[in-house]
């Protein structure tokens, strides 16, 4: 149980150009979800918590209207990179709330942008 | 600010030996603590938690974590290690129960020789 998927796996864009990462929970029922990125070698940094029905919180730092996130149900989240550039590339993970308190993660979805 | 600190970055060992990775937090308060595993291209697992009663917990793949309050420290062992668990283990905190937002460790690359 507490499966978290991630789509697509790996996405290469060009600049200038928007991807959206959908991030699902199979087998439970998600009211919050997080969003992550994680750098080579280094730990998860945590971009958004992301609410069903409102608007998703974000971290200090973190750009709102460069990365929007969508929550429009309980079992689905979507990041949108929007206008991405390759500093944007990185390993963007996600998350969501299964037993309680725990996170159960997503495989992750690596973008590149060229 | 509150801090989860991983003072190993990098740990080699051979097969059957013990291992410990240190954890240690900042918060002073009630909290919840959590070791993950990430094996090489996958994503992160949860090996074990503690959010009350013995602070001795066994997790998954014979791993076992001691929560010690007054070092504030929330160590992860397992006592003859295998090839297998060559992966990055991060330590994650929460503060107390309802709160679900994680401060990860910068995370332990263990390595197991054969």
């Amino acid at each position: 149980g507490a499966v978290v998927s991630q789509h697509p796996s790996w996405v290469i864009c060009k600049s200038g150009t928007s991807v959206k990462i959908e991030c699902r929970s199979l087998d439970f029922q998600a009211t919050t979800m997080f969003w992550y990125r994680q750098f080579p070698k280094q730990s998860l940094m945590l971009m958004a918590t992301s609410n069903e029905g409102s608007k998703a919180t974000y971290e200090q730092g973190v750009e709102k209207d460069k990365f929007l996130i969508n929550h429009a149900s309980l079992t689905l989240s979507t990041l949108t990179v929007t206008s991405a550039h390759p500093e944007d590339s990185s390993f963007y993970i996600c998350s969501a709330i299964g037993d309680v308190d725990t996170q159960y993660f997503g495989p992750g979805t690596r973008l590149t942008v060229l | 600010a509150q801090s989860v600190s991983q003072h190993n970055h990098h740990v080699i060992l051979s097969e059957a030996a013990s291992l410990e990775l240190g954890c240690n937090y900042s918060y002073g308060g009630t909290v919840n603590l959590f070791w993950y595993v990430q094996y090489p291209g996958q994503h992160l697992q949860l090996l074990l938690k503690y959010f009350s009663g013995d602070p001795l917990v066994k997790g998954i793949k014979g791993f076992e974590a001691e929560f010690i309050k007054s070092k504030f420290s929330f160590n992860l062992r397992k006592p003859s290690v295998q090839w297998s668990d060559t992966a990055e283990y991060f330590c994650a905190v929460t503060r107390g129960s309802g709160t679900y937002k994680y401060i990860f460790g910068t995370g332990t690359r263990l390595k197991v020789l054969a």
